[in-house]
């Protein structure tokens, strides 16, 4: 089965750094999404990367899919304390099947 | 109401209690999901319904017995269950099961005693 391996686990930076969480996984990734979680609340889809190179942003949300490497990186551009939360890698496997990361818990201090 | 909605959204039971979780989707969707999320775990897939039939079940205990009378509403109905079991279980739903963006509900944050 496939896995998703997302580093760093956690992450505290401060209002206005720049900051980067990847998404490794064991199986060529044929689609990776990534979903946002506030704290035992329910995922907000981001975004959706179906090809290799692909590049989409989202206000300051930048994520890229490296089919070669199998991995996607989540970039955030001068984080604000609103983009706290965990932050979670799925990929498509059949029938709609998800696998996620284990995630990745950002705090933003003042 | 819109989006997915979950109710309750807290539930504490002792191991010999009987509950049922509820979800709704208000987005027209056919697929619906559950999922259960434990501390330190990959979110992982309970089972998943498609125009009201089950299509997955992944290798869930029969303690947990889900339920989907309609394409806008699934349950999970809880029964003899154990401490293991507290997690936060996510509802989520989309347009047909091969769909690749889901849409969740907030979770409902199972206690068992």
């Amino acid at each position: 089965s496939q896995e998703l391996e997302q580093s760093p686990q956690s992450l505290i930076v401060q209002e206005g750094k720049n900051l980067t969480i990847n998404c490794t996984s064991s199986k060529t990734l044929y689609g990776l999404y990534w979903y946002k979680q506030k704290y035992g609340e329910g995922l907000i889809f981001l975004m959706m990367l179906q090809k290799g190179g692909e590049e989409k942003s989202h206000e300051k949300i930048t994520a890229k899919l490296d089919e070669k490497k199998q991995q996607s990186s989540l970039h955030i551009t001068a984080s604000q304390p609103s983009h706290a939360g965990i932050y979670l890698c799925g990929a498509a496997g059949t029938a709609s099947k998800l696998t996620f990361g284990t995630g990745t818990r950002l705090q933003v201090t003042l | 109401e819109t989006g997915v909605t979950q109710t309750p959204r807290h539930l504490v039971m002792g191991m010999t209690n009987k509950k049922s979780l509820k979800c709704e989707q208000h987005l027209g969707h056919n697929a619906m999901y559950w999922y259960k999320q434990s501390a330190k775990k990959p979110l992982e897939l309970m089972f998943v319904y498609s125009l009201e039939e089950r299509v997955e079940n992944n290798s869930v205990p029969s303690r947990f017995s889900p339920e989907c009378p309609n394409s806008s509403h699934l349950f999970l109905h809880l029964h003899t269950l154990q401490p293991e079991d507290s997690a936060l279980y996510l509802c989520a739903s989309s347009q047909g099961p091969l769909a690749v963006e889901q849409f969740f509900g907030p979770g409902t944050r199972l206690t068992v005693l």
